[in-house]
């Protein structure tokens, strides 16, 4: 069964740089989304995308973040200059060959980010 | 702005038993209702989903109702097995096309 795939599974980094989260989305879906959870909290929208822009995203996506389908497969999340209370568990997730509205969103497993 | 409520927070229970969880939503206008499973450290797998026009959704052991009026949903798990431990979490869909999730159940289910 297709699945969502991200890399890389672990990721820790020092306060200030720069960190990129891949996603592979299911090949036919045409929507994308970004999550994140912090530890011990509720899961957390960050950003939707259709149709090469994004479509909604939430005020934790500030300009700190951007979000990119560089090919017809990957989708990214970079982080220009990681704080540590970006620190969680980022899920990349995709959905709908038709109307989102009517069917599920299928997640990967998951960034576990670390920023020190 | 959506509210997701879940509870209990926590629940323990037998092997067998058969369970209730539930979920509170304050904006009655959501597209859909979904259950998903979370396993420590995991990423999220649906397990059903409902649109805003259902009453309810059946799949194997699990049974999810939808009261969309007075934004509440309840999760049943028939016979319940030590495999079912794991986090279960509401989430519903709003304009936006996003999802607001509620905090998660954590059920545990002894031998």
């Amino acid at each position: 069964e297709p699945e969502v795939t991200q890399t890389p599974s672990h990721q820790v980094t020092q306060m200030g740089q720069e960190v990129i989260l891949r996603c592979v989305p299911i090949s036919n879906h045409l929507y994308f989304y970004w999550y994140r959870q912090i530890l011990g909290q509720k899961v957390e929208f960050l950003v939707s995308f259709y149709n090469n822009e994004i479509s909604e995203k939430s005020e934790i996506f500030d300009d700190q973040f951007s979000v990119e389908r560089p090919d017809g497969s990957n989708f990214t999340l970079k982080i220009r200059s990681t704080k540590l209370e970006d620190s969680a568990m980022y899920f990349c997730a995709s959905g709908a060959r038709g109307d989102p509205r009517g069917e599920t969103q299928y997640f990967g497993p998951g960034t576990r980010l670390l920023v020190l | 702005k959506q509210e997701v409520t879940q509870i209990p927070a926590a629940l323990s229970v037998p092997e067998g038993e058969n369970l209730v969880l539930n979920c509170s939503f304050t904006d009655s206008a959501i597209y859909n209702l979904q259950w998903f499973r979370q396993d420590p450290g995991k990423g999220l797998t649906s397990l059903l989903l409902i649109q805003s026009s259902q009453r309810e959704q059946t799949s194997g052991r699990l049974n999810a109702s939808l009261d969309k009026s007075s934004g509440r949903s309840t999760l049943y798990i028939a016979a319940s097995q030590p495999g079912d431990s794991a986090t279960y979490l509401c989430a519903v869909l709003n304009a936006g096309n996003m999802l607001t999730f509620g905090g998660g159940t954590r059920l545990m289910v002894k031998p």
